[in-house]
Formats: C-alpha cells, structure tokens, sequence
C-alpha cells in the first residue's frame, strides 16, 4: 500500500523560516521525481516545484524561487521542501506528490497547512 | 508560464445528469493534459493523464478528450460521490499550471 505523509506544518511569523518532510512508503521513492503542490484557503492549486530522483535538479515557480529549496533523502524514503523569507501568501496547505513518466502527480499525501501570520 | 482557465467555475447538477468540464490552455500543449478530483479536506485524486487516459481505478463514467488548447471532462451519470472540484493541470512546461477549479454542486 502506497502512503505518503506530509508533516511540519505549522504558525510562523512573517519572513520566517519552515522545513516540511515528505515520508513515502509502498514505492520506489529513489526512482521517482516527487513534487511539492500548495493550496491556499478557498483557492486553486499551485505546483511549487519538484526534484529528480537523484535530488541533482530541482524546478520552481518563479515567486519561490531563491526562497524555497526542495531536497530528499533516499535512504529515509524523504521529500523536504525548506521555506525561507515566509509571506502572508505563502500560507497554505502543502501537498506532497510523486510525479510518473507523464509529468503527472498520481500518489498524494494530505498535506501539512503552513500559516503566516503574525 | 502557461494559463488554464476552466468553465464552468461552478456548476450544479444532479445524479445522474451528464456534465462537462473545459479547460483551455494559452498556448498549445498537446496532449498534456491532467485531470483531478478534489473533495473538501482531502488530497486531489487524479483521474485523467496525457488528456484521455483513464487512471487505473477510475470509473469509466468519467472520459476526457482534446489536444493543443482546448480540452472537456465528461462525467456520464453524475454520482453521489462525483460532487467535488475539478481541476485541470497542464504538465507540458515548467511550471506544471493548475486551471482554478470547477466545483460540481448538487442541485
């Protein structure tokens, strides 16, 4: 059985700092790209980025970039996304994907809410 | 970046109608094209991958056809469990855009 459990969430001060983990179990995770999604409160989804299985590459939205860095730990089957310089904006549940040859998210966890606000 | 826009934004319906969903993107990208369930609380589920193919689960009352900018979901037979949002997400480019969402009410 396919689990993935996002964690770390929580209140922080505007431009503060947050680090999730992603935690996957029931498939290869080394072999895998894996994906970060946010939702703010009442909004759309927002793909925030994602890393190859190797942790070597790394893609941002641009108003992340130099903010956010995505890396993993295969030998702990672990996704990280660290957050720097937090906004208001930034406040939103944060979903942790893996991505399959189609460029498509198809395992989901159910998120980890982040909230800025001071 | 690419922009999908979805129409409806919103839409009601009641069991057993047919509804559907379009999704235009800005610029063409083939067949790029996902599709996600999304209930209140819960992790989006996907439904649809490379515009018409149906995931592994899914059932075949949903359908998806298009290609290059404009594409629809079809939901044949509304059931209880199809009220939800619905959101269309291109994976041509980085970054993947997500359309803003079509949320199914019961009528």
């Amino acid at each position: 059985e396919v689990q993935v459990v996002e964690s770390g969430g929580g209140l922080v001060q505007p431009g503060g700092s947050l680090r999730l983990s992603c935690t996957v179990s029931g498939f290869t995770f080394s072999g895998s790209w894996m994906s970060w999604v946010r939702q703010s409160p009442g909004k759309g989804l927002e793909w925030v980025g994602n890393t190859n299985p190797a942790g070597s590459e790394q893609y941002y939205v641009d108003h992340v970039r130099g903010r956010f860095t995505i890396s993993r730990d295969n030998t702990k089957n672990s996704l990280y996304l660290q957050m720097n310089n937090l906004r208001d904006e930034d406040t939103a549940v944060y979903y942790c994907a893996r991505d399959f040859a189609t460029r498509t998210s198809d395992y989901w966890g159910r998120g980890t809410l982040v909230t800025v606000s001071s | 970046d690419i922009q999908m826009t979805q129409s409806p934004s919103s839409l009601s319906a009641s069991v057993g109608d047919r509804v559907t969903i379009t999704c235009r993107a800005s610029q063409r990208i083939g067949n790029n094209l996902n599709w996600y369930q999304q209930k209140p609380g819960t992790a989006p589920k996907l439904l649809i991958y490379t515009a018409s193919t149906l995931q592994s689960g899914v059932p075949s009352r949903f359908s998806a056809s298009g290609s290059g900018t404009d594409f629809t979901l079809t939901l044949n037979g509304v059931q209880p469990e199809d009220f939800a949002t619905y959101s269309c997400q291109q994976s041509y480019s980085t970054p993947r855009t997500f359309g803003q969402g079509t949320r199914v009410e019961m009528k």
